[in-house]
């Protein structure tokens, strides 16, 4: 299975800042990645899908990047309700793993 | 949008059969994922069927045991599950899929595997 590492596991920051949350392939999946968000007792909200194309509705702040085994997603002003945790997704093979999920804190 | 089936607790070695059901697409047009949460734990992808019912995929620790599924004429997707373990208890998520992403998520069903 193609395993996904997102990096940090958790972070602390300010509302205003600009965050950075990485996640890594073993294996190349082109632009095949997606971005969820997720709050407690709330199913995930997806964000970003095919790397770089931000799903309808969702606040442009957010944003996606990378192609292959390497990807970001970028928070580029933190808000009061970005605090959550956030997971990528690779849809190029089966199974479509998850990475480890990273939680925003609030600092 | 898409409404799951209520919470169940079944004993280990049991089996059980989860459905969603869609409100606003006909699920002829789309792949259909089951996705499951351990309690407190992250996500995990468990299968998906394609928009045409002619291919199934499932992670590694559910096959031979769990069995994804479609009615079209009732619209209703399914995942029949048997042989449970403790380490199904989850929180299991049906979830509309769109390529590389899955846009639309129930809001989930709980299993709890217990004796």
């Amino acid at each position: 299975a193609n395993q996904l590492t997102q990096t940090p596991s958790s972070l602390s920051a300010s509302v205003g800042d600009r965050v950075t949350i990485t996640c890594r392939a073993s294996q190349g999946i082109s632009s095949a990645l997606a971005w969820y968000q997720q709050k407690p007792g709330m199913p995930p909200k997806l964000l970003i899908h095919g790397a770089s194309s931000l799903e309808s509705g969702v606040p442009s702040r957010f944003s996606g990047s990378g192609s292959e085994t390497d990807f970001t997603l970028t928070i580029s002003s933190l808000q009061p309700e970005d605090f959550a945790t956030y997971y990528c997704q690779q849809f190029n093979s089966y199974p479509h793993t998850f990475g480890g999920g990273t939680k925003v804190e609030i600092k | 949008q898409l409404v799951e089936s209520g919470a169940v607790v079944v004993q280990p070695g049991g089996s059980l059969r989860l459905s969603c059901a869609p409100s606003t697409f006909n699920l002829d047009d789309y792949a259909m994922h089951w996705v499951r949460q351990p309690p407190g734990k992250g996500l995990e992808w468990v299968s998906v069927i394609s928009w045409d019912g002619g291919s199934t995929y499932y992670v590694d620790s559910v096959k031979g045991r769990f069995t994804i599924s479609k009615d079209s004429r009732k619209n209703l997707l399914y995942l029949q599950m048997d042989s449970l373990t403790t380490e199904d208890t989850a929180l299991y998520y049906c979830a509309k899929g769109i390529g590389a992403g899955a846009d639309f998520w129930g809001q989930g069903t709980l299993v709890t595997v217990s004796s």
